[in-house]
């Protein structure tokens, strides 16, 4: 069974570009989400899809940053226009929904996009 | 707001050896979850080990096991019998219960198999 993938694994892009990121989560995998790691600081949530549905999105740094999830399956994140400061290793995880009468279900994370602007 | 700490950003071990990585949170939820996320250089970040906060026993996965201190919000983490392909970013990382499914990471400590 394919993992969760992830593309590009490296973007270069220059300031004031855009740049998409795609993820494919484990298929049946209901719950997907961002993250994002800045060079030597923790991982930190960005959002969380329910299926098609945004959940909780509370970690958008600002509206440069979109975020989608067509049809429930692969997601996009854009940035646009791209700054210094959004270099950094961008994760995507997928999981099984929870609902209250199933046991804990485990995040499978992507290997990660890092995304230098320059 | 939950928060996760790793003071250790840098950790080494000789190979067969033992390593404690250290790891303390804060929350005010009483029910939660509990891992560490192992990333090795080839960068896909895998489960290591889990612990509900609602059992009192420390969760064991062969050479790693955890130390969890719940009242004093502490979750260590050993590896017995080091072997090179430990090496990696370790990352703690909290999830509250039903409801609140994101996870809240520390900032990793890089741990360095010694030959």
């Amino acid at each position: 069974e394919a993992g969760v993938t992830q593309f590009p694994s490296h973007s270069v892009i220059e300031k004031g570009q855009t740049v998409t990121l795609r993820c494919d989560p484990i298929s049946g995998h209901d719950n997907l989400y961002w993250y994002r790691r800045v060079m030597g600081k923790e991982i930190k949530f960005l959002l969380h899809f329910v299926k098609e549905s945004k959940q909780d999105e509370s970690g958008m740094p600002n509206n440069r940053f979109l975020a989608e999830r067509t049809g429930g399956t692969y997601s996009t994140l854009k940035v646009q226009p791209a700054e210094l400061e959004d270099s950094g290793v961008y994760f995507c995880a997928s999981s099984l929904f929870r609902d209250r009468g199933t046991p804990n279900t485990e995040a499978f994370f992507g290997q990660g996009t890092r995304l230098t602007v320059v | 707001a939950q928060t996760v700490t790793q003071s250790q950003p840098e950790m080494s071990v000789q190979e067969a050896e033992t390593v404690t990585l250290s790891c303390t949170y804060d929350t005010s939820e009483s029910d939660y979850y509990l891992f560490w996320y192992k990333q090795p250089p080839s960068r896909q970040m895998i489960l290591v080990i889990r612990q509900e906060a609602y059992k009192q026993q420390n969760a064991t996965e062969n050479r790693f096991s955890v130390n969890f201190q719940k009242a004093a919000k502490s979750f260590s983490l050993k590896i017995s019998d080091s072997q090179l392909g430990d090496a990696a970013m370790y990352f703690c990382a909290y999830r509250g219960n039903f409801g609140n499914e994101k996870l809240t990471f520390g900032t990793g400590t890089r741990l360095t198999i010694i030959p």
